[in-house]
């Protein structure tokens, strides 16, 4: 298993500003994955971090809008840019320590902008 | 495209009553797994089912795989208000998972 932790657990912010999400996992991982997800639904994948090389995006999201760092094998970033009503959401990061099938993942950071 | 569609959306019950939750898909996965989110907290793994037909049990919880790997239920006995939480249902796709739709459970006291 795996310990992750998110920086910050909640924030609001106003419309246009860009807001730093922070994963970090208690030991070396391979594979990092970003999700959002609206209270009480289901999750929906943003992108794959990678690990010096570019994050892989899901159809939807772009890298302008939410450009991801993958330094080492512990820590990734997020950063939801130009932000809009629309970001409200709970942003959570993941890992897959064996594979990408079982995942592993941290408590969300809670986005509300106004 | 591989979708995971879960049913009910919503259930609200009492504690003690027994529940089935339903994961169905057209598409074939090699293996299928259920999560739990607890409010406020990220979901966390409870069972990965592999080979159809396989039923798993977890204290209350019995997870049943389809005999044809296209479908999973959930079945908890004697609910408590611990159960309560978001359950989805995920498969494996291109090295990342597909996750269901979603249960909302609430069990009242």
């Amino acid at each position: 298993s795996a310990v992750i932790s998110q920086k910050p657990s909640r924030d609001i912010c106003q419309r246009g500003t860009s807001l730093t999400i922070q994963c970090q996992v208690d030991s070396q991982v391979t594979m990092m994955f970003w999700y959002r997800q609206q209270p009480g639904q289901s999750l929906t994948l943003i992108a794959t971090a990678n690990q010096g090389s570019e994050a892989t995006y899901e159809s939807g999201f772009v890298i302008d809008k939410f450009p991801i760092s993958r330094p080492n094998l512990t820590f990734s970033t997020l950063t939801v840019s130009n932000m809009s009503p629309e970001d409200s959401s709970i942003y959570l990061c993941s890992v897959g320590v064996v594979s990408a099938y079982e995942q592993y993942f941290g408590p969300g950071t809670r986005l509300t902008v106004t | 495209t591989q979708l995971l569609e879960q049913s009910p959306q919503f259930l609200s019950i009492q504690e003690g009553e027994n529940l089935t939750v339903y994961c169905n898909s057209s598409s074939v996965f090699s293996s299928l797994q259920w999560y739990r989110q607890e409010p406020g907290e990220g979901p966390v793994l409870l069972v990965t089912v592999v080979t159809g037909g396989e039923v798993k049990k977890l204290k209350r919880l019995t997870f049943q795989f389809g005999d044809a790997r296209k479908d999973s239920s959930l079945h908890i006995t004697a609910a408590q208000t611990g159960d309560t939480g978001l359950y989805l249902c995920a498969g494996p796709a291109l090295n990342k998972l597909i996750f269901g739709t979603g249960t909302l459970l609430a069990v009242q006291p």
